[in-house]
């Protein structure tokens, strides 16, 4: 059972750019998250999804970030016109259908925007 | 609010030495606790998880402990090795949160030399 996977895993992107970032999680996991590292910061939450459905996008930006995790394929995180300031490592988790079960992450998508 | 903090913020023992490191959390309606490792441009590896009626949890040279009535979790590593350099993070998921989000605190970067 491969794990969960994340592409690209590294992006560069200029200003103004659109950012897409996938996740593809471990097989039989409905449950798909989102956390954000900011250099020198903990995590951050930001959206949590389970197919077809936005559950908690609490910590999500306002503006020009969104989450889909369609009923087929990967879960995808959309930065729309990017600053400097969204350079970061995106992690996305996945975890089975059910209560507090542990989640996996993967490597990490880490995004520069110059 | 949860404030999840963890102290030290960085450690450097050498081999063979017992490694604690401590995490609090302000708000004592955890459902679980979850101790996660970070290499350098890597994603999280779950180490332990404990849930909130437990004590501790025990896997190999690791132990976490968990008071919840005073907000504290510790993790014991016994016997450092080199191969134990990385940053744990410390996660905890709220009673409301059962099926969501972890709350991470910022980590400790340990550092094991030969």
């Amino acid at each position: 059972n491969a794990g969960v996977m994340q592409n690209p895993r590294h992006l560069v992107r200029r200003r103004g750019q659109e950012a897409r970032l996938r996740c593809s999680p471990m097989k039989g996991h409905s449950h798909v998250y989102w956390y954000r590292q900011l250099p020198e910061e903990g995590l951050k939450f930001m959206v949590y999804l389970q197919k077809e459905n936005i559950i908690d996008e609490s910590g999500m930006p306002k503006e020009r970030f969104s989450a889909e995790f369609p009923k087929e394929g990967p879960s995808i995180l959309r930065i729309q016109q990017v600053v400097r300031g969204d350079s970061a490592a995106y992690f996305c988790a996945s975890s089975p259908p059910g209560q507090g079960l542990r989640e996996y992450f993967g490597p990490g998508t880490r995004l520069t925007v110059l | 609010k949860q404030e999840v903090t963890q102290i030290p913020a960085a450690l450097s023992v050498p081999e063979g030495e017992n490694l604690v490191l401590n995490c609090s959390f302000t708000d004592s309606a955890i459902y679980n606790l979850q101790w996660f490792r970070q290499d350098p441009g890597k994603g999280l590896t779950s180490l332990l998880l404990i849930q909130s009626s437990q004590r501790e949890q025990t896997s190999g040279r690791l132990n976490a402990s968990l008071d919840k009535s005073s907000g504290r979790s510790t993790l014991y590593i016994a016997a450092s090795q080199p191969g134990d350099s990385a940053t744990y993070l410390c996660a905890v998921r709220m009673t409301t949160d059962s099926w969501g989000k972890l709350q991470f605190g910022a980590g400790t970067q340990v550092v094991v030399t030969p």
